[in-house]
């Protein structure tokens, strides 16, 4: 099984940076992602990992250590429309998805 | 471009009741989940198929089934709904299932059921 560990909340100021942490524990493993999902929405993709690093796509940056089971999203330069639920996903050594309950991050103005 | 479609959008349905959630992607992809989303529990796993004419069980699959008869459609049906299957329910899908292939979801269905 999966165990996949996130922050419930958290809350940020528009224009600062926030680090969003995940550990995991799983039975294999074949890489993580990042989905946001804004209230009532479906999931939508942000980011992959496979291999230990970080790997930067415009605002939003990934990392991964696989050695410790830990990944984190870093949300830069946060407008008031990143307000969402994070998801921090593991695919399994079955190439299955096990997801994290998720963080809302709350942006204020 | 459609992507993925889910019906109904929502539904209230009463206990024992069968009822089966619609899922359609136009995008050829051949693999395809269930999901279901509780309030502090993320996402579970229900069933998958990973192609065409096969399924599998997911992390929570009692109570529901699901068929893949060709490569667009994916229902999942509720054979005798139960108040504890109140969720809103997310169809996936994926181009494969090995190395880099993203899920992308459709717009979900909110199931209450009394």
């Amino acid at each position: 099984g999966q165990n996949i560990d996130q922050p419930t909340e958290m809350t940020a100021t528009e224009g600062a940076i926030v680090q969003i942490n995940c550990t995991y524990q799983t039975s294999g493993f074949n890489g993580l992602f990042w989905y946001q999902q804004h209230a009532g929405e479906a999931p939508t993709f942000l980011s992959y990992n496979v291999l230990d690093g970080l790997e930067e796509k415009g605002r939003f940056s990934s990392f991964l250590s696989r050695s410790k089971g830990y990944s984190y999203l870093l949300l830069k330069e946060l407008q008031m429309k990143d307000s969402a639920s994070y998801l921090c996903a593991v695919r399994d050594g079955d190439y299955k998805l096990s997801f994290g309950a998720g963080t809302t991050v709350t942006v204020r103005a | 471009i459609a992507g993925i479609t889910q019906a109904p959008t929502s539904q209230i349905l009463a206990a024992g009741r069968r009822m089966t959630l619609r899922c359609t992607q136009d995008m050829r992809h051949n693999a395809m989940y269930w999901y279901r989303q509780d309030l502090g529990l993320g996402l579970r796993l229900i069933h998958y198929s990973n192609t065409a004419g096969t399924t599998g069980k997911g992390e929570v699959p009692d109570g529901y089934s699901v068929s893949r008869a060709n490569t667009d459609d994916f229902p999942l049906t509720l054979a005798s709904a139960v108040p504890s299957q109140t969720s809103v329910y997310f169809c996936a899908s994926s181009p494969g299932t090995s190395e880099y292939n993203e899920q992308f979801f459709g717009p979900g269905t909110r199931l209450t059921v009394l």
